[in-house]
């Protein structure tokens, strides 16, 4: 069983509807937890970063961490098809020098 | 903005073949990292190195060797590449101490290996 697990896709959803993409993990050492967006023929950009449980919030964005679950999520509202990309969730115990253990990635597509 | 930067971005290279990668990151950032990215496997570590000529082994570190002579350049190289080692590689940076921030990726090099 991996680590951390991740639907693979493909996710496509009609420009303007709130996407949700989840991520499970089996490490309870894990303490810190990244969204990261790939474009096509692109690295990973960092979207979004959280430590322990609870909500943060980005403009359309939000990331949720539920530690009694092992159970993280980001949500996008008002879609918008510069938003098709896959997302990687990552994760690690401790923070800069701790090596991420990745999510395989869901790719999503916003249908205009 | 943190900037990495991956000196190709398409590289075909021969089996048997030494390759060299390049990585150079802008930020002055002590940590720095190379992956592979593989369809259905995600990103794989594949060595890690958390000051220049220090060098730690990643989860898949077998047919690869790091190279970190100065602190802003992380090389990557296949000793004698083979037709696994095809893949997208992927170098990333992050700092120490109290502006630790998550990692930051370039834009990676797509490598075929004929």
């Amino acid at each position: 069983q991996k680590e951390v697990e991740q639907d693979p896709g493909p996710l496509s959803v009609p420009e303007g509807a709130i996407v949700s993409l989840n991520c499970t993990y089996s490490n309870s050492a894990f303490q810190y937890f990244m969204w990261y967006r790939q474009y096509s023929r692109k690295g990973p950009e960092l979207l979004m970063y959280t430590y322990s449980s609870g909500n943060k919030e980005d403009g359309r964005f939000t990331a949720q961490v539920d530690k009694s679950s092992k159970y993280i999520s980001l949500f996008i509202r008002d879609s918008q098809p510069s938003d098709s990309a896959t997302y990687l969730c990552a994760m690690s115990a401790n923070f800069g020098n701790e090596k991420l253990t990745f999510g395989t990635g869901t790719r999503l597509t916003i249908i205009p | 903005d943190v900037k990495v930067t991956q000196s190709s971005r398409y590289l075909v290279k021969r089996t048997g073949e030494k390759v060299f990668l390049e990585c150079v990151q802008d930020m002055d950032h002590e940590n720095m990292f190379w992956y592979r990215q593989d369809p259905g496997l995600g990103l794989r570590l594949i060595y890690f190195s958390y000051d220049v000529k220090m060098k730690e082994k990643g989860d898949i570190p077998e047919g690869y060797s790091v190279s970190r002579e100065k602190k802003e350049r992380f090389s990557l190289i296949l000793e004698s590449a083979s037709t696994n080692q095809t893949s997208m590689y992927l170098c990333a940076s992050s700092s120490q101490g109290t502006s630790n921030q998550p990692q930051h990726f370039g834009d990676g090099t797509r490598l075929s290996i004929l």
